[in-house]
């Protein structure tokens, strides 16, 4: 598809089971991106990925959250041992580049419902 | 830090009237300033930008002017239609921290015909 495409659209889980949110980013975009939306709050940034460099984890709220990108595409956001604080819309989007005036591209977002 | 604040609470309104949407923000460096709106089902997608001090962004009938003076990007459109009901979040990207885009917590937006 042409936009970034999130899997599923929706999880509901049990406290404290673990949870694996997918992002696949537009084609030819080199930095992707993790925000969470929670209710009445703004987006959280939670972790981006810039070509083969190192991550930026400093939005990860705790060790309980975890990121990777292969291959330099498809991004899994995993969630361990799930609290009920952690329900929210996760966001991904990605850009060409990462810069100060570049377009994000968002997903659609996965609606985790942690219960 | 950087930081974004918008107004506080939804916004109602009729059709035709006049929409204004207050941002201000805190930044350590020389932000770049962004609109993005999330129509109700979709994605936030770019509304409008401005890069530098006293840009306008426009886009859609709606425009924000870059105030470095009010540290400010207030949204404006003269007269809304039903299909700009939505989410609105105001951002900034700021070089001292990182490029990275920080957000407003959205003000939601609902026209009433």
């Amino acid at each position: 598809g042409a936009g970034v495409s999130q899997s599923p659209s929706n999880k509901v889980t049990e406290k404290g089971k673990d949870v694996e949110l997918r992002c696949d980013p537009i084609s030819g975009h080199t930095a992707l991106y993790w925000y969470r939306q929670s209710l009445g709050q703004g987006l959280e940034f939670l972790i981006y990925f810039q070509g083969n460099s190192a991550p930026d984890k400093s939005g990860l709220p705790s060790d309980r959250f975890s990121a990777e990108r292969t291959g330099g595409s498809v991004s899994t956001l995993t969630i361990q041992r799930t609290q009920q604080e952690d329900s929210a819309v996760y966001l991904c989007a990605s850009s060409l580049a990462h810069g100060r005036n570049e377009k994000l591209f968002f997903g659609s977002g996965t609606q985790l419902s942690v219960l | 830090g950087n930081s974004v604040t918008q107004m506080e609470g939804p916004v109602t309104l009729s059709e035709e009237a006049f929409l204004t949407i207050n941002c201000t923000y805190t930044a350590t460096g020389y932000p770049s300033l962004f609109w993005y709106v999330q129509y109700p089902g979709e994605g936030l997608q770019l509304l409008l930008k401005a890069t530098k001090a006293d840009d306008k962004g426009s886009n859609k009938g709606f425009e924000a002017t870059y105030r470095k003076e009010t540290t400010s990007f207030h949204l404006e459109k003269g007269s809304v239609q039903v299909s700009d009901s939505a989410v609105y979040f105001c951002a900034l990207s700021d070089p001292g921290g990182n490029n990275r885009l920080a957000f407003g917590k959205g003000n939601q937006v609902v026209v009433i015909p």
